[in-house]
């Protein structure tokens, strides 16, 4: 079956450095994405991991480990506007015709205190 | 590059009445997918347009339905509208680079209430 599975919430002080792990069973694989999305707002792209290894920007890396359906986000030096949900997503598959679909997991509440 | 617009932002319907929400993606993207977003269900997936052909679908019933144009805007349309489609309606457009990086934006969402 399809699961990608993520912590319900983790809290963290401004400045400090918070990571977010996801893991994924799913029928097939081509990336696994981040996403942020702010209460009552549209999700907004982080990252896009396709390929073992770390992508940095900025403040915020990800990574994967496709052996072990294993991805984490970083978000490095907290500020209070970080508060949000993080959603982790896989696409199952790329095709030349087909986009195939992405599978979110149902969020990380992350929520920063002064 | 303007990103993904979505229309209308808000919109308020009664049950047993339809409903169509317009999405342009972002400019040269092919791939246009559109998603239900519930506090109870998260984020599901409904269909991608790719070429003006539906290429996958999720599991919602046929009253969900889609198109697409030449010109890569999509619509999509709900009939029969139920109180369980209350929902914020996301859609998406991708692109692939030849470096093996994919990006996938969403647009603002149109937030449908069914009274």
């Amino acid at each position: 079956g399809q699961n990608i599975d993520q912590p319900t919430e983790m809290t963290a002080t401004e400045g400090a450095i918070v990571q977010i792990n996801c893991t994924y069973q799913t029928s097939g694989f081509n990336g696994l994405f981040w996403y942020q999305q702010h209460a009552g707002e549209a999700p907004t792209f982080l990252s896009y991991n396709v390929l073992d290894g770390l992508e940095e920007k900025g403040r915020f890396s990800s990574f994967l480990s496709r052996s072990k359906g294993y991805s984490y986000l970083l978000l490095k030096e907290l500020q209070m506007k970080d508060s949000a949900s993080y959603l982790c997503a896989v696409r199952d598959y790329r095709g030349t015709d087909s986009w195939g679909k992405l599978q979110f997991g149902a969020g990380t509440q992350v929520v920063v205190t002064p | 590059k303007a990103g993904v617009t979505q229309t209308p932002r808000y919109l308020i319907k009664t049950r047993g009445q339809q409903v169509t929400l317009s999405c342009s993606p972002i400019s040269g993207h092919r791939s246009v997918s559109w998603y239900q977003q519930t506090p109870g269900q998260g984020l599901q997936f409904l269909f991608e347009y790719f070429s003006e052909t539906q290429r996958n679908k999720g599991n919602f019933p046929g009253r969900f339905s889609g198109r697409q144009f030449s010109n890569s805007r999509s619509e999509m349309n709900v009939s029969t509208l139920e109180l369980g489609d209350s929902a914020l309606y996301l859609c998406a457009s991708s692109s692939f680079s030849g470096s093996n990086q994919e990006t996938q934006y969403f647009g603002p969402g149109t937030r449908l209430l069914v009274l």
